[in-house]
């Protein structure tokens, strides 16, 4: 049982804009910026968005974020075939000291 | 640009201690929280500790009795000792490096490496 709450799968057609939740606690989301990771199929994770909607180079600027209270979302918008892949948030959780993720949110893009 | 790289054995049989080192190239490991970060088949992410390039260590309080986390400045590289495996410890183990500032992130992983645990 993961501490971040996602849903477990998303779809889109492609150019469609598509949301992925992920609901924390006031020790993690609410308290600290929440980033988001997405893992393609066969690799490991990458940094896909930190610290309000702060982009690693290269991510392209239809992925975005938006956090209220002890919630989070990422959006993609202009969806793509190469979007297709596991998005997980994490975030600083002030009680453990340490990291805390969600269970991960499988995209299809039909 | 910086490169993480997990290097230890695949297979360790259950009751034993897995062993596993991440050599980090391109940059310095002083600064930044040196993490290891597990996923199990077909399962999500999870967080089993950090250890600063200092030496202070946080782990998840899951695994805490049995983790050790270490570092070596002169080579680069931090160490992921777990004891007493069992099967539920089988996963793809990822070392990453943490950053604080603006936010707390992994901004660089290892590709992972998958260790078995069985006899």
């Amino acid at each position: 049982q993961s501490v971040l709450t996602q849903p477990p799968s998303a779809s889109g057609t492609p150019g469609q804009r598509v949301t992925i939740s992920c609901s924390g606690s006031s020790s993690n989301i609410g308290r600290n910026a929440v980033n988001w990771y997405q893992q393609l199929p066969g690799t490991g994770p990458k940094l896909l968005i930190y610290y309000n909607n702060q982009r690693p180079s290269g991510v392209p600027d239809r992925f975005s974020d938006s956090q209220s209270g002890t919630s989070a979302s990422l959006a993609i918008s202009g969806l793509q075939s190469e979007d297709e892949a596991d998005y997980y948030c994490a975030a600083w959780d002030d009680s453990l000291s340490g990291w805390v993720f969600g269970g991960g949110t499988k995209l299809s893009v039909l | 640009q910086v490169q993480l790289q997990e290097s230890g054995p695949g297979l360790v049989k259950p009751s034993e201690t897995l062993s596993l080192t991440c050599t980090v190239s391109g940059g310095s490991i002083s600064t930044y929280y040196w993490s290891w970060i597990r996923q199990s088949p077909g399962k999500g992410l999870e967080w089993i500790g950090y250890i600063y390039y200092s030496g202070s260590t946080s782990y998840n309080p899951s695994l805490k009795s049995r983790v050790t986390i270490s570092v070596d400045t002169s080579k680069n590289q931090f160490s992921l000792k777990l004891s007493s495996v069992t099967a539920a410890d089988t996963a793809v183990y990822y070392c990453a490096r943490g950053v604080m500032v603006r936010g707390a992130r992994f901004d660089y992983w290892g590709q992972g490496t998958l260790v078995t645990v069985s006899s």
